[in-house]
């Protein structure tokens, strides 16, 4: 079955800690992963995807293929950081397939 | 470049009621989306338009259907709405047909059924 799995609904940092986004995937193919975030009142806004291999905003997050894991990782937290994330992956066309989301509440 | 915009953006509805949202895709992209989310989920996949045919069906019953026009705007129509049909519903666009496709999502129209 195609599933993303975030196992965290709500992570509590402190300004310039470091942050942890885990997502775990289940899929039997290749597929293309994601780290989707929604800021207050805004809309859902596409943050990294693994292809590109790029750092936004300081967010990184690796494939891990055997691990089947996406986690997304930033060395030090703002409290501009604060919102909602979720991890997806498409397998065909351009579905998504999101997981639960992971609020993220970045305190100084 | 205009975003995706949907209409309306709140409404609320009788149980056993039909509903149609609207969406406009961000411009140039010919492939539309569409995702419901209840509340403290993620969104998840109803359906998918590309060039005015359905090309893709998440685990929804036949009472939700579509529609893409030439302009590659969408509609969302929903019959028979039960209580359980509150959520928010996303419309999202993309150009397929290229590597690399992002997707672009409006901000939702809030739907209540009582």
């Amino acid at each position: 079955a195609q599933r993303v799995t975030q196992p965290e609904k709500l992570l509590s940092v402190f300004k310039g800690a470091p942050v942890e986004l885990k997502c775990n995937y289940s899929y039997s193919g290749s597929p293309e992963l994601f780290w989707y975030v929604q800021y207050s009142r805004q809309r859902l806004q596409l943050l990294l995807r693994h292809i590109s291999r790029e750092s936004i905003k300081g967010f990184t997050a690796d494939l891990n293929k055997g691990e089947t894991s996406f986690h997304l990782k930033k060395p030090f937290a703002q409290e501009e950081d604060s919102a909602m994330y979720y991890c997806a992956l498409s397998g065909t066309g351009t579905a998504l397939i999101f997981g639960k989301g992971t609020t993220l509440s970045v305190s100084s | 470049e205009t975003g995706v915009t949907q209409s309306p953006t709140h409404l609320i509805k009788t149980r056993g009621q039909q509903v149609t949202l609207r969406c406009s895709s961000q411009s140039g992209h010919n492939t539309v989306s569409w995702y419901q989310q209840a509340l403290g989920q993620g969104p998840q996949f109803i359906f998918q338009y590309y060039r005015e045919e359905e090309n893709g069906r998440g685990n929804f019953p036949p009472r939700f259907s579509g529609l893409q026009f030439p302009n590659y705007s969408s509609e969302l129509n929903v019959n028979a709405l039960e209580l359980d049909d509150s959520a928010l519903y996303l419309c999202a666009s993309s150009l397929q047909g290229l590597g690399g496709n992002t997707i672009y999502f409006g901000e939702g129209s809030w739907l209540t059924v009582v």
